[in-house]
């Protein structure tokens, strides 16, 4: 697609429950990367993925939380055990590999509820 | 470490005027790019602006303008005859060398008044 693509926007689950979030980035983008924006919050990194380099997973919170990327493409985030506390919503973002003009192109987030 | 501080949690504006959001920053890094985000209601986060720190000129986009001062490490952003659809989250970004993430800001609550 011409953007990022994210989906479910929008998704309750109960507590303890576990929830996967996918991120389809823009075509020839190697870099991938997730963020968190808890309500009134800015932008909080969990996790970046460059080509075929291992993962930079220094902002994950827990270890509840995961992701993978697959065939360099798209991107799945996995949260386990779901807690409220991990209500927010979840952007994804891609850009070209090397520093380029340094932008990040963004999805429109999906938007984690725990009841 | 890399910081990045709005210090404006919420700011006003009347249509047509011109409003400046302020934005300081710490890096050690010498070469570094910085963003404006605008984010609407619809959670879509998009550029506003960029800035190479290496350039000393400071970078424009139409009403759009950016104020760099790079020894006192501030990036504020002026919005010249601001629209109401302007009304919007800012966010205030670095990105230090390489391929690394995005450093954010809390944000600035941006009302244009009608």
């Amino acid at each position: 697609g011409a953007g990022v693509s994210q989906s479910p926007s929008n998704k309750v689950t109960e507590k303890g429950k576990d929830v996967e979030l996918r991120c389809d980035p823009i075509s020839g983008h190697t870099a991938l990367y997730w963020y968190r924006q808890s309500l009134g919050q800015g932008l909080e990194f969990l996790i970046y993925f460059q080509g075929n380099s291992a993962p930079d997973k220094s902002g994950l919170p827990s270890d509840r939380f995961s992701a993978e990327r697959t065939g360099g493409s798209v991107s799945t985030l996995t949260i386990q055990r779901t807690q409220q506390e991990d209500s927010a919503v979840y952007l994804c973002a891609s850009s070209l590999k090397g520093r380029g003009t340094g932008e990040l192109f963004f999805g429109e987030g999906s938007r984690l509820t725990v009841l | 470490a890399q910081t990045v501080t709005q210090s404006q949690p919420e700011m006003s504006v009347q249509e047509a005027e011109t409003v400046t959001l302020s934005c300081t920053y710490d890096t050690s890094e010498s070469d570094y790019y910085l963003f404006w985000y605008k984010q609407p209601p619809s959670r879509q986060m998009i550029l506003v602006i960029r800035q190479e720190a290496y350039k000393q000129q400071n970078a424009t986009e139409n009403r759009f303008s950016v104020n760099f001062q790079k020894a006192a490490k501030s990036f504020s952003l002026k919005i010249s005859d601001s629209q109401l659809g302007d009304a919007a989250m800012y966010f205030c970004a670095l990105r230090p060398s390489g391929n690394t993430p995005l450093v954010f800001g809390k944000g600035t609550r941006l009302s244009v008044i009608a």
